[in-house]
């Protein structure tokens, strides 16, 4: 099994219309993130976790929110979806335990597209 | 603002060559350096971590680090066509005060011809 796992891994919704982004892993980690990939912009940092009470968040979170129900698993939300937010999402993980090493682990990512 | 500089591409290599794979950054205080290898419509994975100056070999990959110039490379030999793919650099942000997150670059498009 994966260590990383997102669900859905393709979503097509449309416009108003809220939406959840699933991940769990089995890796142990502390930290996770949430990431949107467009193309020509590279990976963006949307928000992040080092546990459970604590979220942060990242360059562009305008428009989405987050949840960190347990250790293993961070939702992403966004709450009334737009066009601009069609792209490829990806969550990661690292172990605080690397020190300043931060590996970062990604999940398989979801395809979302909003009409 | 930090940021993580690589050239797009596509730097297309044939067959059995060396690929040499650059990046620069501007946060000085960073430690940590890494190099992901993402496949079309796939997400990154993690292929070399380096965070002392030199060279680090694993396999067909070696990772370059020269901290004074703010400098970090990959070499692939041996390049295959199934080594076609975009490689993304990634930088920890802050040091040994590190934030926890990665400054990542926008890939370089890398095509080895058969």
């Amino acid at each position: 099994d994966a260590d990383v796992t997102q669900t859905p891994r393709n979503r097509i919704t449309k416009t108003g219309k809220r939406i959840m982004l699933e991940c769990s892993q089995t890796k142990g980690h502390d930290r996770m993130y949430w990431y949107r990939q467009d193309p020509g912009l590279g990976l963006r940092l949307i928000y992040y976790s080092f546990d459970v009470k604590d979220i942060n968040k990242g360059e562009i979170s305008d428009g989405y929110s987050v949840s960190r129900q347990a250790q293993a698993k961070f939702s992403l939300s966004l709450e009334s979806a737009i066009p601009n937010q069609t792209a490829l999402y990806f969550c990661a993980t690292s172990d605080p335990g690397q020190g300043a090493y931060n590996e970062q682990f990604f999940g398989p990512g979801t395809r979302l597209t909003v009409l | 603002q930090k940021e993580v500089e690589q050239n797009s591409g596509p730097l297309s290599v044939p067959e059995g060559a060396i690929a040499s794979l650059n990046c620069t950054y501007s946060d000085r205080v960073s430690q940590s350096f890494f190099w992901y290898r993402q496949y079309s419509g796939k997400s990154p994975e993690l292929i070399m971590s380096i965070y002392s100056n030199g060279d680090k070999e694993d396999g067909r990959f070696t990772a370059q680090l020269n901290k004074a110039s703010q400098y970090v490379s990959l070499l692939i030999r041996d390049s295959q066509p199934s080594d076609s793919a975009t490689y993304l650099c990634a930088v920890n942000e802050g040091g040994s005060g590190n934030t926890g997150k990665l400054i990542f670059g926008q890939g370089t498009t890398l095509q080895v011809k058969p």
